[in-house]
Parts: C-alpha cells; sequence; structure tokens
C-alpha cells in the first residue's frame, strides 16, 4: 500500500468532452506529480504540484491542467479530450524534501476516449 | 532530447534463475537511477535506486548497477520468484521528476 488514492478507477468519454481525475495522498507528501501512462509505455511526466501551485511541467498542451488542495488531495483535468488522450493517468507522490527517486503511486485512472 | 531506454522487451526465465534486466541512459547528469515494477493493473512501485556517484547498490534480492562511463544500468534479481514476473522500468531524475525508459516484462516459469 503507498497511501495513494485515485479515482475513478476506470471511465469512458468521447471526443471533445472534459474529464477529472482525483488524487488523495498522505499526510508529509506535499508534492504530487501526474503521469500519462499510454498501452505498452513508460509513463510520462505531465506536471508537479508542490505547495498547491505547479512546480514543473512535462510536453502536454494547456488542456491539461491540475489543482492541488491544502488536505493532500489534487486534480487531474483535461479538457476537449482527443482520442490520444486514452491512456493510464497515475498519481505520485513523495516525501516532502527526498529528493530521490522514490515516488508513490496510485493504481491509476485509465481512461478510454471514443 | 533525453532519453532512458531499454536493451530488451521480454525477458523469460526458470523460477530459481537470476534475471539481469538492461536499461541505457543519456541524461548524464542524473541524479539519481531508479528500478520500478509495474505489476498487471498496479501503479509502478519502487524497488531500488541508485545515486550518480555510486556503481552498485544492493537489496534484498535485487541489486543495481550503475556504469557511468557507457552510462548503462542493470537490474540484477536473485533467485527469481514467480512474484517477480512484472514490467521493469528504469527511470532517471534530476529534481522529483521522473524519466521512464520504456520497460522491459519479466515472465518467470514454475
Amino acid at each position: 500500500e503507498t497511501g495513494v488514492t485515485q479515482s475513478p478507477t476506470h471511465l469512458i468519454k468521447t471526443r471533445g468532452q472534459q474529464v477529472t481525475l482525483r488524487c488523495s495522498s498522505q499526510s508529509g507528501h506535499n508534492t504530487v506529480s501526474w503521469y500519462q501512462q499510454a498501452l505498452g509505455q513508460g509513463p510520462q511526466f505531465i506536471f508537479q504540484y508542490y505547495r498547491e501551485e505547479e512546480n514543473g511541467r512535462g510536453n502536454f498542451p494547456p488542456r491539461f491542467s491540475g489543482l492541488q488542495f491544502p488536505n493532500y488531495s489534487s486534480e487531474l483535468n483535461v479538457n476537449a479530450l482527443e482520442l490520444d488522450d486514452s491512456a493510464l493517468y497515475l498519481c505520485a507522490t513523495e516525501v516532502t524534501g527526498a529528493r530521490t527517486g522514490e515516488l508513490f503511486f496510485g493504481e491509476g485512472s485509465r481512461l478510454t476516449v471514443l | 532530447g533525453e532519453s532512458v531506454g531499454l536493451h530488451l522487451p521480454t525477458l523469460s526465465v526458470q523460477e530459481g534463475d537470476n534475471s539481469i534486466i538492461n536499461c541505457a541512459y543519456s541524461n548524464s547528469a542524473s541524479d539519481y537511477f531508479i528500478w520500478y515494477k509495474q505489476e498487471s493493473g498496479k501503479g509502478p512501485q519502487f524497488i531500488i535506486d541508485i545515486r550518480s556517484n555510486m556503481d552498485k547498490r544492493q537489496g534484498q534480492r535485487v541489486t543495481v548497477l550503475l556504469n557511468k562511463t557507457v552510462k548503462h544500468l542493470s537490474l540484477q534479481i536473485a533467485a527469481t520468484q514467480p512474484g517477480d514476473s512484472a514490467v521493469y522500468f528504469c527511470a532517471e531524475t534530476g529534481y522529483s521528476t521522473l524519466t521512464f525508459g520504456k520497460g522491459t516484462m519479466l515472465l518467470v516459469s514454475p
């Protein structure tokens, strides 16, 4: 158990719709990152939040946005969904100040865009 | 651009054998190199990491080797068990964010 919970676990949307994915973590894990994992690929970094502010972003368009809340929860929002957005979306947290590669991942939200 | 990649997409071994999974990286500035295990339907799980100023680190049944001269990382699993069957990713990090390779699937036969 990593203490990271994601919801929903599965969802289906149609092209052009919007989706919100949620993540909750544990106390002391003030940094949260979101990754996109396409089928058969490694996770790709979307963005990171620290103390409720974006703290780094990967090569994803602005229609991917996020929020982090004071209660260690966060959201990933994707607008104007495209077919290629179909993937497993992973939330990952780390112990504040750890500065190593040990991230704690949730089990992901699998998004299918039709 | 910078990337982390793997040599072998699938590795099949017998239970009890030792497994070696290899990875090439290109970003010499990374601070840590990490191995993750991902079982079907689950998120990646941290196995072991190695700091860039080390060349070997051992854990429980696992050893990670780092060869900075040829930019090569390997994960050795001793006495491989059926529960080790999963996809293994190497990753590198400079500050919190991870760059993952494509993964190697390890299949362990009883």
